[in-house]
């Protein structure tokens, strides 16, 4: 079956612009997460979906940084104001919950540049 | 959260096995042995996890040993695609608190040569 999806796969942008970047879970998994991979360094958690109830949006390292999740599927990472240092591999994830929230896929990630 | 053990790098040659050796000698009852790996510039992918029996999916086998200290995962012909970094982790599978939050120590490069 499909897996996650994710657009675009690299965006190049300028210094204080805007960014969006999407995720399209796999059909059925109720869990979404989102997490951003600098270059050869581990994975950062930034943001967790899980049904109807409210995300945990502790990993976010700031305001600029916000997440949606539309009718319980698709996401939207946004990223106001673009830094240099948000420069990363944007990695979309998706799975059951619960006791199955520990096998996660993941899509192919957004690769941004910052310039 | 168990701490993990894996050597920095493996070689294997193309169509033999590779057996990835993880240590966890703190692991607790209730901890599950989970294994990803990471292609270079692709996602993490999952492979396969287990609590105490043997597991087999078609990516690969998880022995776990029976007192649960260490585990090794076995891709039974290795091919030049399954070159990536392994993670092994210990995690207790169930929801609450934060215990969805995916996190990898060093991990084993398996290389796999032609």
């Amino acid at each position: 079956g499909a897996g996650v999806s994710q657009s675009p796969s690299n965006k190049v942008t300028e210094k204080g612009k805007d960014v969006e970047l999407r995720c399209d879970p796999i059909s059925g998994h109720t869990a979404l997460y989102w997490y951003r991979q600098s270059l050869g360094q581990g994975l950062e958690f930034l943001i967790y979906f899980q049904g109807n109830s409210a995300p945990d949006k502790s990993g976010l390292p700031s305001d600029r940084f916000s997440a949606e999740r539309t009718g319980g599927s698709v996401s939207t990472l946004t990223i106001q104001r673009t830094q240099q240092e948000d420069s990363a591999v944007y990695l979309c994830a998706s799975s059951l919950g619960g006791h199955y929230s520990y096998e996660q896929y993941f899509g192919p990630g957004t690769r941004l540049t910052v310039t | 959260d168990a701490k993990t053990t894996q050597p920095p790098s493996m070689d294997c040659a193309e169509g033999r096995a590779a057996n990835l050796p993880c240590n966890h000698s703190t692991i607790s009852g209730n901890e599950y042995v989970y294994w990803y790996r990471q292609i270079h510039s692709q996602g993490p992918q999952y492979i396969i996890h287990g609590l105490k029996n043997n597991e087999t999916n078609e990516m690969a086998s998880l022995i776990i040993t029976e007192d649960r200290k260490s585990s090794t995962l076995i891709l039974p012909h290795a091919t030049l695609r399954d070159t990536a970094v392994y993670y092994c982790i210990v995690r207790v599978a169930h929801s609450g608190g934060s215990n969805y939050k995916l996190t990898f120590g060093k991990g084993t490069l398996l290389t796999v040569n032609p």
